[in-house]
């Protein structure tokens, strides 16, 4: 079973269109995030939900909106799509507690802007 | 506020050879300490961790230990393969800080 899976794995789409990312986790994990791989491999995180609750937001434009319907997910919208948006989008989950907030990532998602 | 550095550029070595990737970082509080890797068109895998200080992670035939007082947690493997080609990112968290931060990875080539 894959502990955090995220769809679709590849997403091509043209400049103005809206998109979705959906994200699951099965390890029962309190939080979540959304970070952003670019063409030379920096990882920025974007976002991170605690118990559904977002806590991190990190001046990324408003047309991306994150949303936790529950624990075990996190699903990533971007409204307006611009060739900019071009990267590699990984969600990722964690416990937090003291000893044990290592991150595990999905595969990520590709997405090609035209 | 907490953040990591790794040392700049690719690395590109032959197989069997001895491999270093240099990583430093800046916290406050507590730190625990993580090398990530991530193989071509794969996401990352946590490869090896420490949450303390002087402690040695190890997997794969890879090392680093947490040393606080030269705030640093290089990577060390002894003869590398092919297949250990691939972008090692160091990263850090702070217990209640709800994010990694991770230096900006290093892309290592094994040449046979």
């Amino acid at each position: 079973d894959t502990a955090v899976s995220q769809t679709p794995k590849y997403l091509v789409t043209q400049m103005g269109n809206d998109k979705s990312i959906k994200c699951e986790q099965n390890l029962g994990h309190d939080t979540m995030y959304w970070y952003k791989q670019d063409s030379k491999k920096f990882l920025k995180i974007m976002f991170s939900y605690n118990n559904k609750e977002l806590i991190i937001n990190e001046t990324v434009p408003n047309r991306f909106s994150p949303k936790s319907p529950d624990k075990a997910h996190l699903n990533l919208h971007i409204n307006s799509l611009e060739l900019g948006d071009s990267a590699v989008y990984f969600c990722a989950s964690s416990a937090q507690t003291a000893m044990n907030t290592e991150a595990f990532f999905g595969q990520g998602t590709r997405l090609t802007v035209v | 506020g907490n953040s990591v550095t790794q040392m700049e550029g690719p690395v590109t070595l032959s197989e069997e050879a001895f491999l270093t990737i240099n990583c430093t970082y800046t916290a406050t509080g507590y730190p625990s300490l993580f090398w990530y890797v991530q193989y071509p068109g794969e996401g990352l895998q946590l490869l090896l961790k420490a949450t303390k200080a002087d402690d040695k992670g190890s997997n794969k035939g890879f090392e680093a230990t947490y040393r606080k007082e030269t705030t640093s947690f290089h990577l060390e493997k002894g003869s590398v393969q092919v297949s250990d080609s691939a972008v090692y990112f160091c990263a850090l968290t702070v217990y209640g800080n709800n994010r990694l931060a991770f230096g900006k990875g290093n892309q290592v080539v094994v040449i046979p």
